[in-house]
């Protein structure tokens, strides 16, 4: 059984379209989280919720839109994709927000933009 | 928010040991983590300290000390496997926000 899943895996698209990456997990955690990890390798956070509530939103360009329907659930929508867009993203699940909650990291989507 | 340094990269042979350090700049701390992560895989975690000393686990083990802004991870008896990248991370108290150094890609040599 798969953890936390992401689909699709690989994504490969045109300047200016919209896309969504899914995410999923089976843990029964209250708190999910999107990253996104350049060529560089750094990793950084883009927006966490936690019981389904917002608590976390970086500075993103508002292209990117996160969509919680449940706790098990964490969407990413980007409108009007850029070249600059192109990265893997990861999603993560935790028990919760503080403490010693390691975050459970999907397989993530390797996005890129042409 | 932090400001997390670590080495970029380190090699070492087989059987032998490698610390990675790291430092971090923060205004409100509330933990640091270490994560492995082999070349297109995912982040796993490794190691959680909140409280000054060393946490053994295994052949790894990690350090903090929250007065000097250091922590460090310590790879003992290196195998093939441990060739990966090893980020280290720390959590502000505010928003809970886990924020990632760049990582230190190690690689063991035969």
């Amino acid at each position: 059984d798969t953890a936390v899943s992401q689909t699709p895996k690989y994504l490969v698209t045109q300047m200016g379209n919209d896309k969504s990456i899914k995410c999923e997990q089976n843990l029964g955690h209250d708190t999910m989280y999107w990253y996104k990890q350049d060529s560089k390798k750094f990793l950084k956070i883009m927006f966490s919720y936690n019981n389904k509530e917002l608590i976390i939103n970086e500075t993103v360009p508002n292209r990117f839109s996160p969509k919680s329907p449940d706790k098990a659930h964490l969407n990413l929508h980007i409108n009007s994709l850029e070249l600059g867009d192109s990265a893997v993203y990861f999603c993560a699940s935790s028990p919760g927000l503080a403490g010693n909650n390691e975050q459970f990291f999907g397989p993530g989507t390797r996005l890129t933009v042409l | 928010g932090q400001n997390i340094d670590q080495p970029t990269e380190m090699t070492a042979t087989e059987g032998a040991i490698v610390q990675i350090n790291c430092t971090y700049q923060t205004s409100g701390f509330n933990g640091l983590f270490w994560y492995q992560q082999h070349a297109g895989e995912a982040p796993t975690f490794l190691s959680y300290n909140v409280l000054d000393g060393l946490e053994e686990k295994g052949r790894f083990s990690s350090f903090l000390s929250r007065s000097k802004g250091y922590s460090y991870l310590l790879l003992k008896e290196l195998q093939m496997k441990d060739s990966a990248s090893y980020l280290c991370a720390v959590r502000d108290v505010g928003d809970y926000k886990l924020s990632f150094g760049a990582g230190t890609t190690v690689t063991v040599r035969a």
